[in-house]
């Protein structure tokens, strides 16, 4: 079944030090988005790629940073984390044209010492 | 600001009851409305999605009821299961943009 995957679905890193999630989709879609959700909230859109157009939301910390190096495989780096940044990171694709379903995958649960 | 207002929060019901979420919005150029399924410990998964041209639109239990004048539209669960269990997220798209702004939620709960 095409899908999108995110690896690994538990991270635990301390505080301070750079972690790397990781999605990968089948999809072959053209867009692939970041959100972070924390508990009880909807999810919040940290970034989307069109292809390789990086698009970066005004609100997002300096602290989150993204890669695309193909269609298939996307990854959020955050380069020193803080206790506020304990949350689910979703990632999500959809084709390349506006107002399209969105397809999830189930998350990465981080948790900061 | 939240752009799509959802209501209520969380709500409670038996078995084979009508769970009914609210969603509102402002802006007119959204033209795509999906609503979103999420369990604990899972991502969202697309339930049913509509279209401003249409009124109403059902898939097997759900119907999503669509209101453009009043710029509101609304989920509802026919026959709800225990199954149903789970929170609901309305979205909004507007027709020349990939991003979706979500509504805050509502915590459904099917007794048995």
């Amino acid at each position: 079944d095409a899908m999108v995957i995110q690896n690994p679905r538990y991270q635990v890193t301390q505080f301070g030090k750079p972690v790397t999630l990781s999605c990968s989709q089948t999809l072959n879609h053209n867009v692939m988005y970041w959100y972070q959700q924390k508990s009880s909230q909807a999810p919040k859109l940290l970034f989307h790629y069109y292809d390789k157009d990086f698009n970066n939301e005004a609100d997002t910390p300096d602290n989150f940073q993204s890669r695309r190096p193909n269609t298939s495989f996307c990854f959020l780096d955050i380069r020193s984390p803080g206790l506020g940044d304990a949350a689910m990171y979703l990632c999500a694709t959809s084709r390349d044209s506006p107002a399209q379903p969105q397809h999830f995958g189930d998350g990465t649960r981080l948790s900061i010492l | 600001q939240q752009q799509v207002k959802q209501s209520p929060q969380s709500l409670i019901v038996q078995k084979g009851g009508i769970p009914i979420i609210n969603c509102a919005y402002e802006n007119t150029a959204f033209d795509y409305f999906p609503w979103y399924q999420q369990f604990p410990g899972k991502g969202p998964a697309l339930l049913i999605a509509i279209r401003p041209d249409v009124s109403e639109k059902k898939e097997g239990r759900f119907t999503i009821s669509f209101n453009k004048s009043a710029k509101q539209f609304s989920l509802h669960i026919m026959d709800s299961q225990p199954g149903d269990s789970a929170t609901y997220f309305c979205a909004a798209s507007k027709y020349n943009d990939y991003k979706l702004s979500f509504g805050a939620g509502t915590t459904v709960t099917v007794r048995a």
